[in-house]
């Protein structure tokens, strides 16, 4: 199986900072990766597929890049509505696994 | 509006069974790879079981594997997840998701419905 290393587990934030989160794969995945958001009590949303590519409607200040093993998330500009707690996964193979999450709080 | 919707979570013993519906809308369903995953109470993501567009290729986590059963009756946009033997690890909240493709690219999940809470206790 593929394990997804996240890091950090929680970053504080003020609103208007950039939050860089990293997630790493034991194998290279190329750049089968998504990333997703989760805020309480809610259900996941995905944000970028495909390690760079941004869903339909999702804000342009969240990037997504790497391929192989190193993958990064980006938040410019920090928004209220961002804190959050953020997932990687991988989907090069079954089984489909995600990283143990990344918490931005409000500093 | 593309949805997906849950329903069938409970409060349930150790030992016992359960099957999980979840309804897709707003889509076109019999051609989309459909998905589960569960979050334990604080804890983080766990997919959990897959199964192709016409249902005759089914995937699952070994944490579940033989005891979990996925279906979709595509004629009523839903599928299922049959949970037997219930444990107490099993208590999570079960998200369906729709498996997203994008220029023949899947594996991403979009959306996740609101999730069905099981919770596994005598």
């Amino acid at each position: 199986d593929i394990q997804m290393t996240q890091s950090p587990s929680s970053v504080s934030a003020s609103v208007g900072d950039r939050v860089t989160i990293t997630c790493r794969a034991s194998q290279d995945i190329t750049r089968w990766l998504a990333w997703y958001q989760q805020k309480p009590g809610k259900a996941p949303q995905l944000l970028i597929f495909a390690a760079s590519n941004l869903q339909s409607g999702v804000p342009s200040r969240f990037s997504g890049s790497g391929s192989g093993t190193h993958f990064t998330l980006t938040i410019n500009n920090l928004q209220p509505e961002d804190f959050a707690t953020y997932y990687c996964q991988q989907a090069q193979s079954f089984p489909l696994t995600f990283g143990g999450g990344t918490k931005v709080e409000i500093k | 509006e593309v949805q997906v919707v849950e329903s069938g979570g409970g409060l349930v013993q150790p030992g016992w069974s359960l099957t999980l519906d979840c309804v897709g809308s707003g889509f076109s369903f019999k051609t989309h790879r459909m998905g589960w995953a569960r979050q334990a109470p604080g804890k983080g993501l766990e997919w959990v079981s897959s199964i192709s567009n016409s249902g005759d290729r089914t995937y699952y986590a070994d944490s579940v594997k033989g005891r979990f059963i996925i279906s979709r009756d595509n004629s009523r946009n839903t599928l299922y997840l049959q949970i037997d033997s219930l444990r107490a690890e099993d208590t999570a909240i079960y998200y369906c998701a729709r498996d997203f493709c994008d220029s023949g690219n899947c594996g991403w999940l979009d959306p996740w419905g609101q999730g069905t809470l099981v919770t596994v206790s005598s």
